[in-house]
């Protein structure tokens, strides 16, 4: 069935250090994934989103890695900043054949001073 | 330009009481979603909107009913509220496939 999930569900890391996230997803049939960042009380962002024709996108200190061969995606956000503190969800949806957008679990990053 | 919009921002309802969530956008979007989310259990689809006039099942639709009033306005109704739905909820949209969502700042419910 349609699942995605995350391997760990807090990440400590120390500020200016580099942060990775992951997440497996289990529906091969998924082509677009899309990074989301909750802050307490808050809706989540998008932070960055990528298909299932490419393996790698950057945007501004983040970085999205995908593996279809395994069915595993990354997240990585680099010289980490108080303000990165929140919990990251991916996300996955099967274009063209619904609207439908998953939600995996959650991690939680924490940073330390 | 106020982005995604919900009322009310709290709620506390008995059991078996009913409610309706509203939702609304003034991005011009097609699609639009409701989501609830517990501890530790992330956010769950409920129900979705492609577009204008058509609505779709999500992972946990049981108990809850939506409308897609027009192309800004997509509720979501309790019609005989459980502790189970204890939640916060959010509602969201998006353009069109390829496009990100863009979330609404949640109404937190609480049954008692």
């Amino acid at each position: 069935g349609e699942s995605v999930g995350l391997h760990l569900p807090t990440l400590s890391v120390q500020e200016g250090d580099n942060s990775i996230i992951n997440c497996a997803y289990s529906n091969s049939a998924s082509d677009y994934f899309i990074w989301y960042k909750q802050e307490s009380g808050k809706g989540p962002q998008f932070i960055i989103d990528i298909r299932s024709n490419m393996d790698k996108r950057q945007g501004q200190r983040v970085t999205v890695l995908l593996n279809k061969t395994v069915k595993h995606l990354s997240l990585q956000i680099a010289a980490t900043q108080p303000g990165d503190s929140a919990v990251y969800f991916c996300a996955e949806n099967i274009m063209n054949r619904d609207d439908k957008i998953i939600f995996g679990k959650g991690t939680r990053l924490h940073i330390l001073p | 330009n106020a982005g995604v919009t919900q009322t009310p921002k709290f709620q506390v309802l008995k059991t078996g009481q009913s409610m309706t969530l509203q939702c609304a956008q003034d991005m011009n979007h097609n699609s639009m979603y409701w989501y609830r989310q517990d501890p530790g259990m992330g956010l769950r689809l409920i129900y979705y909107s492609a577009s204008e006039g058509t609505t779709d099942k999500g992972e946990v639709p049981n108990g809850y009913n939506v409308s897609r009033l027009n192309k800004r306005e997509f509720s979501l109704r309790l019609e005989s509220a459980a502790p189970s739905q204890t939640s916060v909820y959010f509602c969201a949209s998006r353009k069109d496939v390829l496009y990100e969502q863009y979330f609404g700042p949640g109404t937190r419910l609480t049954v008692t």
